[in-house]
């Protein structure tokens, strides 16, 4: 089974500066993906940025990208001239095409963006 | 295009009475999740319906939970009865075909506090 790991617990940003969040991941399996989930206080969860890991070229989604490390294990989530309302948890995820197949979650970095 | 729907969005208990909640999909969206995300961790999956059938259950504590898509559509989770750690966050997800094939869109969520 994959495993993911968050080690910034909360990180905060300057209104319009540039952040980066951090995810490592673990998996056997050779066909997986991966994902950026934002999740605003009191408000529901929304897919920000996803990658497949076959797929050399970092995704981007307008001010947001990846930086996708395979050999490493690494995938960083980078949000560039950052606003309030990108303030949230965001949750790096790994789902596996094949294996247990299921989308397992890290435990979440807290974003507060200052004005 | 409207979003999964989940009632009641809060609830609070005593130990071990009982609980439902309720989760209506996208429309058309034949792949079904239900998640548990205890306070300060990413949502874990408890199961996953495919139509009306289970895919994976493997972490449904089958003793105390139970769930069902009976037409394919709506699904209902339950919890009989409840202990103080199923305090958390239920959320129920929907895709289009299973993931990661297709994206997985997330309800507002049911907050359940178990006293």
């Amino acid at each position: 089974a994959q495993t993911v790991t968050q080690s910034q617990p909360e990180m905060s940003v300057q209104e319009a500066e540039t952040v980066t969040l951090s995810c490592t991941y673990d998996t056997s399996e050779s066909d997986y993906y991966l994902f950026w989930y934002k999740q605003p206080p009191s408000r529901q969860m929304i897919l920000v940025i996803r990658q497949e890991a076959y797929k050399q070229q970092n995704a981007t989604e307008n001010r947001f990208s990846v930086n996708f490390q395979k050999a490493a294990k690494s995938f960083s989530l980078k949000i560039s001239d950052s606003q309030l309302g990108d303030a949230a948890m965001y949750f790096c995820a790994c789902q596996t095409q094949g294996g247990s197949e299921k989308l397992v979650f890290g435990k979440g970095t807290k974003l507060t963006v200052n004005p | 295009e409207a979003g999964v729907a989940q009632s009641p969005r809060y609830k609070i208990i005593e130990k071990r009475q009982s609980v439902a909640f309720w989760c209506n999909p996208i429309s058309g969206h034949a792949t079904l999740y239900w998640y548990q995300q205890i306070l300060g961790q990413g949502p874990k999956l408890l199961i996953q319906f495919q139509n009306n059938g289970v895919v994976d259950d493997s972490q449904l504590p089958k003793d105390r939970f139970s769930a069902e898509r009976l037409k394919g559509v709506d699904s209902t989770l339950k919890i009989q009865p409840a202990k103080l750690e199923d305090s958390a966050v239920y959320l129920c997800a929907s895709s289009l075909a299973p993931a990661p094939r297709d994206t997985q869109y997330f309800g507002p969520g049911t907050r359940l506090t178990v006293l």
